[in-house]
């Protein structure tokens, strides 16, 4: 298998902050990552497709302002949730592409709580 | 465009009973399919997957058969435990799309009861 990990798990905020999420891949590189987001008893959403040395591209109705992404490396993605509110809360899961097994490979998810 | 329906749930099954969650896609060319699993309050973990026609997936005694004559790809297996309760998604991966995106189902939930 392969191992994907995300910091933090879990994160409470104030309004009006901003919050970044990071996205691992430990035993590969990954030259795409994805960014997902989860409602309660619902699928998952994709927000955006992470490609390393290059810009995001972000599905339609998601603010590219407002969720950055950053891919700096083939370990690596970051999202920051900017200028947070309370109904960015949701449940946000990062996977990895794992090339050769043409495989994505998921991560824990990071629960946000904006305040 | 690319799809993936699953069976809606919950499904709720006793102990060692028989599971089947259905799914089925629909697709422009030949994807490769998945079964993943999201146990609660947890990420999704891949349970297993096929790349081509009659290629069968398995693992953890859960089984998925590729059927392209039938466009699915459900998931079964012969004896569920409570351990088994969580929801599972099927998925497609076409690579005529961008690389590595996938098509999700909705999600079955299933609540094994001892």
């Amino acid at each position: 298998g392969a191992v994907v990990s995300q910091h933090p798990s879990r994160v409470i905020c104030k309004s009006g902050t901003s919050v970044k999420i990071e996205c691992r891949s430990l035993d590969f590189q990954a030259t795409t990552m994805f960014w997902y987001r989860q409602f309660p008893k619902q699928s998952l959403m994709l927000m955006a497709t992470s490609n390393e040395g290059s810009k995001a591209t972000y599905e339609q109705g998601v603010e590219k302002d407002k969720f950055l992404i950053n891919h700096a490396s083939l370990t690596l993605s970051t999202l920051t949730v900017t200028s947070a509110h309370p109904e960015d809360s949701s449940f946000y899961i990062c996977s990895a592409y794992r090339t050769g097994q043409e495989t994505q490979y998921f991560g824990p998810g990071t629960r946000l709580l904006v305040l | 465009g690319d799809s993936v329906t699953q069976m809606e749930g919950p499904v709720t099954l006793s102990e060692e009973a028989f599971l089947t969650i259905n799914c089925t896609y629909t697709a422009t060319g030949y994807p490769s399919l998945f079964w993943y699993v999201q146990y609660p309050g947890e990420g999704l973990q891949l349970l297993l997957k096929a790349t081509k026609a009659d290629d069968k997936g398995s693992n953890k005694g859960f089984e998925a058969t590729y059927r392209k004559e039938t466009t699915s790809f459900h998931l079964e297996k012969g004896s569920v435990q409570v351990s088994d309760s969580a929801v599972y998604f099927c998925a497609s991966l076409n690579y005529g799309g961008s690389q590595g995106n996938l098509i999700f189902g909705k999600g079955t939930k299933l609540s094994v009861k001892p």
